[in-house]
């Protein structure tokens, strides 16, 4: 059974910081996603990196695909009170369905 | 396009009970997913469809947990009897079906059993 490892859990920062959250994983996944999740609705795609070592960005979001594709990062520039929610990310291998990791709930301050 | 339909939202039973929930994918799509999300948790993989046949139910409690998906459409999740560590959020989720095609959720049910 693949794992994904997801740090911090939680997280709490002030409004115009950076933060960086990561997903980490002893499998090699041929691709990785990342949702959010806000309270009382589903999770909702932010991107999928399939390559390693690949770089994805969206606006103030920035993902990084591991070489080894066993690990990917999530990293916002200067945070804002609407990036606040739960960050997961989840994987593909193999035949297997996608697995999701436990989330890091993000909480940004104004 | 419309998203994906979930009912009810909320749902409160005593244990032993029975309870279903039911899904509405977005229209053309073939994969059609269940989750289940305990407090604090990512969401596991109960059940995966590809259009009326299971692809994977091997984390379904199957002793209490069935579903369905008729016509390949539609889906419910039934739970009989219910127990307390079933307290969770039932989210329903579909996709084109391509193996890295993106999940579009519902709004899940958030299930409580007293």
């Amino acid at each position: 059974t693949q794992l994904l490892e997801q740090s911090p859990q939680f997280l709490s920062i002030q409004e115009g910081e950076n933060l960086t959250v990561y997903c980490n994983s002893s499998s090699v996944f041929s691709s990785l996603q990342w949702y959010r999740q806000e309270p009382g609705e589903g999770p909702v795609l932010l991107v999928t990196v399939v390559t390693g070592g690949e770089v994805k960005k969206l606006k103030r979001l920035t993902f990084q695909f591991g070489d080894a594709r066993k690990d990917s990062s999530l990293h916002i520039t200067a945070a804002q009170p609407g990036d606040t929610g739960l960050y997961l990310c989840a994987g593909v291998s193999g035949n297997t369905p996608l697995v999701f990791g436990k989330g890091t709930r993000l909480s940004v301050i104004a | 396009e419309a998203g994906v339909a979930q009912s009810p939202r909320y749902k409160i039973i005593e244990k032993r009970q029975s309870v279903a929930f039911w899904c509405n994918p977005i229209s053309g799509h073939a994969t059609l997913y269940w989750y289940q999300q305990i407090l604090g948790q990512g969401p596991k993989l109960l059940i995966q469809f590809q259009n009326n046949g299971v692809v994977d139910d091997s984390q379904l409690p199957k002793d209490r947990f069935s579903a369905e998906r008729l016509k390949g459409v539609d889906s419910t999740l039934k739970i009989q009897p219910a127990k307390l560590e079933d307290s969770a959020v039932y989210l329903c989720a579909s996709s084109l079906g391509a193996r890295r095609s993106p999940l579009h959720f519902g709004n899940g049910t958030r299930l409580t059993v007293t």
